[in-house]
């Protein structure tokens, strides 16, 4: 059974750091690629990042480029997001998913709330 | 960016037939997927490329359309269908539409 756990979520001060892990299981995790997607509380869905399954390659949405970082540990099977410089506008669910064209698996989501 | 569209709600009764819309602002091939999304839980995966029915989903669900043009269709709806929506392109960097929010009567 493919299993998605995001940690790290919490309160944090206006232009502060965190960082969000999401452990992956059930599935080989090096072979596929991993994104994460937010939703703003009462709001849509909004792509955020994707990296590729060596992670060689990541993309950003605009907003959030030389702000946030994905990376993925394959050896630990591991999906990480560092946010830094946070904003009130990134105030959001933060969804780890699996990519297979479309996002097949989703993560339970986590919480990350930017105030001061 | 590419724009999806949808309308941001409907109301059926238990039974009947709801078609839900997205329009994109530019062609995406067959590159659209469907979600569901009911209150508090995660989205979960529907259709795939357009028209491809995601394993375990009931065959109630179907999807259809091509170019800029794409309907999730639910026939019969059920009491448990009450959530929203989404459709999502991945002919670039992934975008969502707006939600449609499903009510039953």
């Amino acid at each position: 059974e493919v299993q998605l756990v995001e940690s790290g979520g919490g309160l944090v001060q206006p232009g502060r750091s965190l960082k969000l892990s999401c452990a992956a299981s059930g599935f080989t995790f090096s072979n596929y690629y991993m994104a994460w997607v937010r939703q703003a509380p009462t709001k849509g869905l909004e792509w955020v990042a994707s990296i590729t399954n060596s992670g060689g390659s990541t993309y950003y949405r605009d907003s959030v480029k030389g702000r946030f970082t994905i990376s993925r540990d394959n050896a630990k099977s591991t999906l990480y997001l560092q946010m830094d410089s946070l904003r009130s506008e990134d105030t959001a669910t933060y969804y780890c998913t699996r990519v297979e064209s479309p996002f097949d698996y989703w993560g339970q989501g986590v919480m990350v709330t930017v105030s001061s | 960016d590419t724009v999806l569209t949808q309308s941001p709600a409907l109301a059926v009764s238990p039974g009947e037939r709801v078609t839900i819309s997205c329009r994109a602002s530019e062609s995406v091939s067959t590159l659209m997927h469907w979600y569901q999304q009911k209150p508090g839980q995660q989205p979960t995966l529907l259709i795939y490329l357009a028209s491809n029915l995601e394993s375990g989903v009931p065959a109630r669900f179907s999807g259809s359309g091509s170019g800029t043009d794409f309907t999730l269709t639910i026939d019969p709806v059920e009491a448990d269908d009450t959530a929203t929506y989404y459709c999502q392109q991945s002919w670039n960097d992934p975008t969502f539409g707006g939600g449609t929010k499903l009510e039953l009567k």
